[in-house]
Protein backbone atom coordinates (compact mmCIF):
# COMPACT_ATOMS: atom_id res chain seq x y z
CA UNK A 1 0.00 0.00 0.00
CA UNK A 2 1.44 3.32 -1.61
CA UNK A 3 1.20 5.77 1.25
CA UNK A 4 2.53 9.54 0.99
CA UNK A 5 2.50 12.30 3.75
CA UNK A 6 3.64 16.14 3.53
CA UNK A 7 5.32 17.94 6.87
CA UNK A 8 6.97 21.48 7.20
CA UNK A 9 6.12 24.68 8.36
CA UNK A 10 2.51 26.03 8.22
CA UNK A 11 3.55 29.84 8.33
CA UNK A 12 6.57 31.67 6.73
CA UNK A 13 7.47 35.19 6.22
CA UNK A 14 8.14 36.51 3.13
CA UNK A 15 11.49 36.47 1.77
CA UNK A 16 12.37 32.84 4.23
CA UNK A 17 12.88 29.60 2.53
CA UNK A 18 10.65 27.17 2.80
CA UNK A 19 11.73 23.26 2.98
CA UNK A 20 8.84 20.94 2.91
CA UNK A 21 9.46 16.80 3.46
CA UNK A 22 7.15 14.25 1.56
CA UNK A 23 7.78 10.51 3.64
CA UNK A 24 6.45 7.82 1.78
CA UNK A 25 5.78 4.19 2.23
CA UNK A 26 4.77 1.23 0.05
CA UNK A 27 7.57 2.20 -2.92
CA UNK A 28 11.08 2.94 -3.21
CA UNK A 29 13.07 5.51 -5.31
CA UNK A 30 15.66 3.32 -6.37
CA UNK A 31 13.13 1.58 -8.63
CA UNK A 32 13.10 2.07 -12.03
CA UNK A 33 10.85 4.56 -13.19
CA UNK A 34 9.44 5.98 -9.71
CA UNK A 35 9.33 9.19 -8.95
CA UNK A 36 7.62 11.80 -6.47
CA UNK A 37 6.24 14.99 -7.90
CA UNK A 38 5.26 18.46 -6.01
CA UNK A 39 1.95 19.78 -6.97
CA UNK A 40 0.48 23.11 -5.34
CA UNK A 41 -3.09 24.28 -5.00
CA UNK A 42 -3.37 28.50 -3.66
CA UNK A 43 -7.03 28.72 -1.65
CA UNK A 44 -9.37 28.23 -4.04
CA UNK A 45 -7.67 27.80 -7.40
CA UNK A 46 -6.37 25.27 -9.75
CA UNK A 47 -3.73 22.79 -9.07
CA UNK A 48 -0.04 23.50 -10.37
CA UNK A 49 2.28 20.89 -11.24
CA UNK A 50 5.86 22.55 -9.10
CA UNK A 51 8.39 19.97 -9.52
CA UNK A 52 9.38 16.36 -10.13
CA UNK A 53 12.55 14.02 -9.01
CA UNK A 54 12.63 10.40 -10.91
CA UNK A 55 14.35 7.14 -9.50
CA UNK A 56 17.72 8.31 -11.20
CA UNK A 57 17.91 11.67 -10.22
CA UNK A 58 16.29 13.35 -12.88
CA UNK A 59 15.26 16.23 -12.03
CA UNK A 60 12.40 18.26 -13.23
CA UNK A 61 11.19 22.05 -12.20
CA UNK A 62 8.40 24.58 -13.27
CA UNK A 63 10.07 27.03 -15.80
CA UNK A 64 8.39 30.10 -13.82
CA UNK A 65 9.53 28.93 -10.38
CA UNK A 66 13.21 27.24 -11.37
CA UNK A 67 15.22 29.82 -10.11
CA UNK A 68 13.93 29.05 -6.46
CA UNK A 69 13.25 25.85 -6.03
CA UNK A 70 15.22 22.42 -5.49
CA UNK A 71 14.05 18.73 -5.05
CA UNK A 72 16.03 16.15 -3.86
CA UNK A 73 15.64 12.82 -2.32
CA UNK A 74 16.81 10.45 0.51
CA UNK A 75 16.42 6.93 -0.66
CA UNK A 76 17.17 5.49 2.55
CA UNK A 77 15.07 7.82 4.61
CA UNK A 78 12.40 7.06 1.75
CA UNK A 79 12.30 10.70 1.68
CA UNK A 80 11.64 13.80 -1.23
CA UNK A 81 12.46 17.44 0.14
CA UNK A 82 11.60 20.21 -1.62
CA UNK A 83 12.99 23.47 -1.00
CA UNK A 84 11.57 27.27 -2.30
CA UNK A 85 13.65 30.05 -1.52
CA UNK A 86 12.25 33.63 -1.76
CA UNK A 87 8.87 33.03 -0.40
CA UNK A 88 5.97 35.86 -1.22
CA UNK A 89 1.95 35.60 -0.17
CA UNK A 90 1.34 34.38 -3.81
CA UNK A 91 3.09 31.28 -2.56
CA UNK A 92 0.71 30.19 -0.47
CA UNK A 93 -1.21 27.25 -0.99
CA UNK A 94 -2.00 23.43 -0.09
CA UNK A 95 1.28 21.65 -1.26
CA UNK A 96 0.70 18.26 -2.34
CA UNK A 97 3.62 15.33 -2.88
CA UNK A 98 2.44 12.44 -5.40
CA UNK A 99 3.93 9.26 -6.61
CA UNK A 100 4.17 8.56 -10.45
CA UNK A 101 5.80 6.27 -12.46
CA UNK A 102 7.22 6.88 -15.75
CA UNK A 103 6.40 6.71 -18.38
CA UNK A 104 2.81 6.95 -18.17
CA UNK A 105 3.93 10.17 -16.29
CA UNK A 106 0.17 9.84 -14.32
CA UNK A 107 -0.12 10.92 -10.42
CA UNK A 108 -1.70 7.76 -9.02
CA UNK A 109 -1.45 8.37 -5.23
CA UNK A 110 -1.06 11.42 -3.03
CA UNK A 111 -0.24 12.61 0.35
CA UNK A 112 -2.96 14.58 2.29
CA UNK A 113 -1.45 18.31 1.49
CA UNK A 114 -0.28 20.64 3.65
CA UNK A 115 -1.23 24.84 3.46
CA UNK A 116 1.63 26.46 4.11
CA UNK A 117 0.75 30.31 4.49
CA UNK A 118 3.09 32.92 3.67
CA UNK A 119 2.42 36.18 5.70
CA UNK B 1 3.94 26.69 -22.21
CA UNK B 2 0.79 24.68 -22.93
CA UNK B 3 -2.53 25.96 -21.81
CA UNK B 4 -5.31 24.04 -21.08
CA UNK B 5 -8.65 24.74 -21.36
CA UNK B 6 -11.59 23.40 -19.86
CA UNK B 7 -15.13 23.59 -20.47
CA UNK B 8 -17.57 24.05 -18.87
CA UNK B 9 -16.35 25.24 -15.35
CA UNK B 10 -19.75 24.91 -13.68
CA UNK B 11 -21.77 21.65 -14.10
CA UNK B 12 -25.12 21.32 -12.47
CA UNK B 13 -26.19 17.89 -12.96
CA UNK B 14 -28.91 15.59 -12.09
CA UNK B 15 -28.48 12.18 -10.67
CA UNK B 16 -28.76 10.01 -12.63
CA UNK B 17 -28.00 11.92 -16.07
CA UNK B 18 -24.57 11.59 -18.05
CA UNK B 19 -22.39 14.57 -17.88
CA UNK B 20 -19.54 15.76 -20.11
CA UNK B 21 -16.40 17.89 -19.38
CA UNK B 22 -14.54 19.12 -22.15
CA UNK B 23 -10.60 19.44 -21.99
CA UNK B 24 -8.52 21.73 -24.91
CA UNK B 25 -4.71 21.60 -25.51
CA UNK B 26 -2.96 24.22 -26.86
CA UNK B 27 -0.86 21.99 -28.31
CA UNK B 28 -1.19 18.20 -29.38
CA UNK B 29 -0.66 15.67 -26.73
CA UNK B 30 -0.11 12.96 -29.06
CA UNK B 31 3.14 10.77 -28.43
CA UNK B 32 5.32 9.06 -30.78
CA UNK B 33 4.25 5.64 -29.69
CA UNK B 34 0.46 6.36 -30.11
CA UNK B 35 -0.45 6.99 -26.36
CA UNK B 36 -2.08 10.68 -25.71
CA UNK B 37 -0.56 11.69 -22.77
CA UNK B 38 -3.67 13.53 -20.81
CA UNK B 39 -4.70 12.57 -17.45
CA UNK B 40 -8.24 13.34 -15.62
CA UNK B 41 -8.43 14.10 -12.05
CA UNK B 42 -11.37 14.46 -9.11
CA UNK B 43 -10.85 16.51 -6.23
CA UNK B 44 -13.32 16.00 -3.75
CA UNK B 45 -14.65 18.47 -0.97
CA UNK B 46 -11.72 18.79 1.28
CA UNK B 47 -9.99 16.26 0.08
CA UNK B 48 -6.68 15.69 -2.04
CA UNK B 49 -7.13 14.92 -5.98
CA UNK B 50 -7.39 11.89 -6.88
CA UNK B 51 -6.65 9.58 -10.42
CA UNK B 52 -9.56 8.79 -12.80
CA UNK B 53 -8.17 8.46 -16.16
CA UNK B 54 -4.78 8.12 -17.53
CA UNK B 55 -3.23 8.56 -21.15
CA UNK B 56 -6.45 9.51 -22.28
CA UNK B 57 -8.78 6.84 -21.73
CA UNK B 58 -7.63 4.24 -19.14
CA UNK B 59 -9.68 4.15 -16.12
CA UNK B 60 -7.17 4.12 -12.91
CA UNK B 61 -7.62 1.26 -10.20
CA UNK B 62 -10.84 1.46 -8.42
CA UNK B 63 -12.56 3.74 -10.70
CA UNK B 64 -16.24 2.75 -11.51
CA UNK B 65 -16.76 2.36 -15.26
CA UNK B 66 -19.50 5.15 -15.53
CA UNK B 67 -16.20 6.84 -16.01
CA UNK B 68 -14.78 7.14 -19.47
CA UNK B 69 -12.39 9.11 -21.41
CA UNK B 70 -11.76 9.83 -25.24
CA UNK B 71 -10.03 11.88 -27.24
CA UNK B 72 -6.54 12.54 -28.88
CA UNK B 73 -4.21 15.30 -30.10
CA UNK B 74 -5.68 18.45 -28.59
CA UNK B 75 -9.48 17.67 -27.96
CA UNK B 76 -10.24 15.40 -25.01
CA UNK B 77 -13.76 14.63 -23.29
CA UNK B 78 -14.66 12.83 -19.70
CA UNK B 79 -18.12 11.44 -19.57
CA UNK B 80 -20.07 10.19 -16.72
CA UNK B 81 -22.64 8.27 -18.05
CA UNK B 82 -24.94 8.12 -14.79
CA UNK B 83 -24.05 10.52 -12.49
CA UNK B 84 -23.85 9.62 -8.72
CA UNK B 85 -23.45 11.51 -5.28
CA UNK B 86 -20.34 11.17 -4.87
CA UNK B 87 -19.29 12.67 -8.32
CA UNK B 88 -19.55 16.37 -6.80
CA UNK B 89 -16.05 17.62 -6.34
CA UNK B 90 -13.86 19.79 -9.11
CA UNK B 91 -12.57 18.17 -11.93
CA UNK B 92 -9.12 18.88 -13.63
CA UNK B 93 -7.94 17.85 -16.95
CA UNK B 94 -3.46 17.56 -16.79
CA UNK B 95 -1.00 17.06 -19.56
CA UNK B 96 0.91 14.48 -18.61
CA UNK B 97 3.38 14.75 -22.25
CA UNK B 98 6.21 16.14 -20.46
CA UNK B 99 7.43 18.34 -18.51
CA UNK B 100 6.01 20.86 -17.35
CA UNK B 101 2.52 19.55 -17.00
CA UNK B 102 0.11 21.63 -16.92
CA UNK B 103 -3.70 21.53 -15.60
CA UNK B 104 -7.09 22.77 -16.66
CA UNK B 105 -8.71 25.45 -14.76
CA UNK B 106 -10.64 22.88 -12.91
CA UNK B 107 -14.87 22.06 -13.81
CA UNK B 108 -16.82 22.38 -10.95
CA UNK B 109 -19.68 19.09 -11.02
CA UNK B 110 -22.60 19.97 -8.57
CA UNK B 111 -25.91 18.07 -7.90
Amino acid sequence: QITLKESGPTLVKPTQTLTLTCTFSGFSLSTWGVGVGWIRQPPGKALEWVALIYWDDDLRYSPSLKSRLTISKDTSKNQVVLVMTNMDPVDTATYYCAHTVSPHHYFDFWGQGTLVTVS
Amino acid sequence: DTVMTQSPLFLPVTPGEPASISCRSSQSLLHSNGNNYLDWYLQRPGQSPQLLIYLASNRASGVPDRFSGSGSGTDFTLKISRVEAEDVGVYYCMRALQTPYTFGQGTKLEI
